[in-house]
């Protein structure tokens, strides 16, 4: 069974400029959810997709944007970079449709923002 | 809006040690609670998870939880520590009806010292 996994593992851009970072989910699952982890938080919810839609959102303004694709692996988009969105984003999938669809993480992505 | 607080941001305790860290949520209605590790270096993964009936709950590692529906609190609990369990803990919540989007507490950095 393979895990989540997600990529790049670093990223170093300036303030401005839009970054796209990807996730595989793991086998079966069909949810993707996206959080971000500042340095010394817990991970904050970005969004949801289920079946190439969002479905649900945190409080995060319309420049972080996502992407679901029929093999259920997804994108996060996030335009006109600022220094505040400098953090760790983490991906987790799940399998809709069970009592609790346990989210497993995958590694993250550390995005810096000079 | 939902919340969850973590009480203690760092821990430090010595093997053999008992431990407990606290966790209290708001929010009003049907939750399944949850409590994440991240190893140094690691994932975050699944320690334990409520969803109903017995409030005392046991996980992977020798963790356990109570949920006290009255205090609005999920806290976690192991009799005797491992120079291992050295890990970031975070709490988390969702509500029933929400399908899967997480509340993280702050997280709580154990140090186990040998």
């Amino acid at each position: 069974e393979t895990g989540v996994t997600q990529s790049p593992t670093h990223l170093i851009k300036t303030r401005g400029q839009q970054v796209t970072l990807r996730c595989s989910s793991q086998s079966g699952h069909n949810t993707v959810s996206w959080y971000q982890q500042a340095l010394g938080q817990g991970p904050q919810f970005i969004f949801q997709y289920y079946r190439e839609e969002e479905n649900g959102r945190g409080n995060f303004p319309p420049r972080f944007s996502g992407l679901q694709f029929p093999n259920y692996s997804s994108e996060l988009n996030v335009n006109a970079l600022e220094l505040d969105d400098s953090a760790l984003y983490l991906c987790a999938s799940s399998s809709r449709g069970q009592t609790y669809n346990e989210q497993f993480f995958g590694p993250g992505t550390r995005l810096t923002v000079l | 809006a939902q919340s969850v607080s973590q009480h203690n941001h760092h821990v430090i305790l010595s093997e053999a040690a008992s431990l407990e860290l606290g966790c209290n949520y708001s929010y009003g209605g049907t939750v399944n609670l949850f409590w994440y590790v991240q190893y140094p270096g690691q994932h975050l993964q699944l320690l334990l998870k409520y969803f109903s009936g017995d409030p005392l709950v046991k996980g992977i590692k020798g963790f356990e939880a109570e949920f006290i529906k009255s205090k609005f609190s999920f806290n976690l609990r192991k009799p005797s520590v491992q120079w291992s369990d050295t890990a970031e803990y975070f709490c988390a919540v969702t509500a029933h009806n929400q399908g899967g989007k997480l509340i993280f507490g702050q997280g709580t950095e154990l140090s186990v010292k040998p």
